[in-house]
């Protein structure tokens, strides 16, 4: 397994404001991707995070309203822009670890709410 | 795609007693994982079990065993000697070998009662 950690793990907004959300992992990873969990709801992927290229998004998510980085094989930052109230969510990321293919840790999430 | 059923929302069990959570799922793919995650009021999502669909034996980790059966594309988790600890969402999720995607099922709220 992995040791991730989240920043921030909590914040309150503004709406049409913008929110970046940090993981850093203590080692190297393989894949690392973002999901977001919605009220009483279940989690739904919202892109892979690319090393050194542009992330995958998938259906329904779009570059713009989640610009996503990965600069290096241990961190990625996942940025909710231009916010409403809708976007309240749990945003958390994952990782898939070298040696442990098909397998993916979880952060501990960042509760962002919007007013 | 891929879909993920979980058809009890809430179970409620004592201290020390057995649970069982169901899971059903369905796909046309023949190789792929299935997982049962567990995320605690903390919401940290923790990986709880892992199964392998081409392996016959079923997973098990300490108290929390599965069921599987892959004719029927049933995933079942059983909690055995239930502890206050246990008390979170469970989640069943599915992938496919090497898609990365993870599809998840709606969730079964535990609580564990004294």
């Amino acid at each position: 397994s992995a040791v991730i950690s989240q920043k921030p793990s909590r914040d309150i907004c503004q709406r049409g404001t913008s929110l970046t959300i940090q993981c850093q992992v203590d080692s190297q990873v393989t894949m690392m991707f973002w999901y977001r969990q919605q009220p009483g709801q279940s989690l739904t992927l919202i892109a892979t995070a690319n090393q050194g290229s542009e992330a995958t998004y998938e259906s329904g998510f779009v570059i713009d309203k989640f610009p996503i980085s990965r600069p290096n094989l241990t961190f990625s930052t996942l940025t909710v822009s231009n916010m409403s109230p809708e976007d309240s969510s749990i945003y958390l990321c994952s990782v898939e670890v070298a040696g442990e293919t098909d397998t993916q840790y979880f952060g501990p999430g960042t509760r962002l709410t919007v007013l | 795609a891929q879909t993920v059923t979980q058809s009890q929302p809430e179970m409620s069990v004592q201290e020390a007693e057995t649970v069982t959570l169901s899971c059903t799922y369905d796909t046309s793919e023949n190789n792929y994982y299935l997982f049962w995650y567990k995320q605690p009021p903390s919401r940290q999502m923790i990986l709880v079990i892992r199964q392998e669909a081409y392996k016959q034996q079923n997973a098990t980790e300490n108290r929390f065993s599965v069921n599987f059966q892959k004719a029927a594309k049933s995933f079942s988790l059983k909690i055995s000697d239930s502890q206050l600890g246990d008390t979170a969402m469970y989640f069943c999720a599915f992938m496919k070998q090497r898609d990365y995607k993870l599809s998840f099922g709606a969730g079964t709220t535990v609580t564990v009662r004294a």
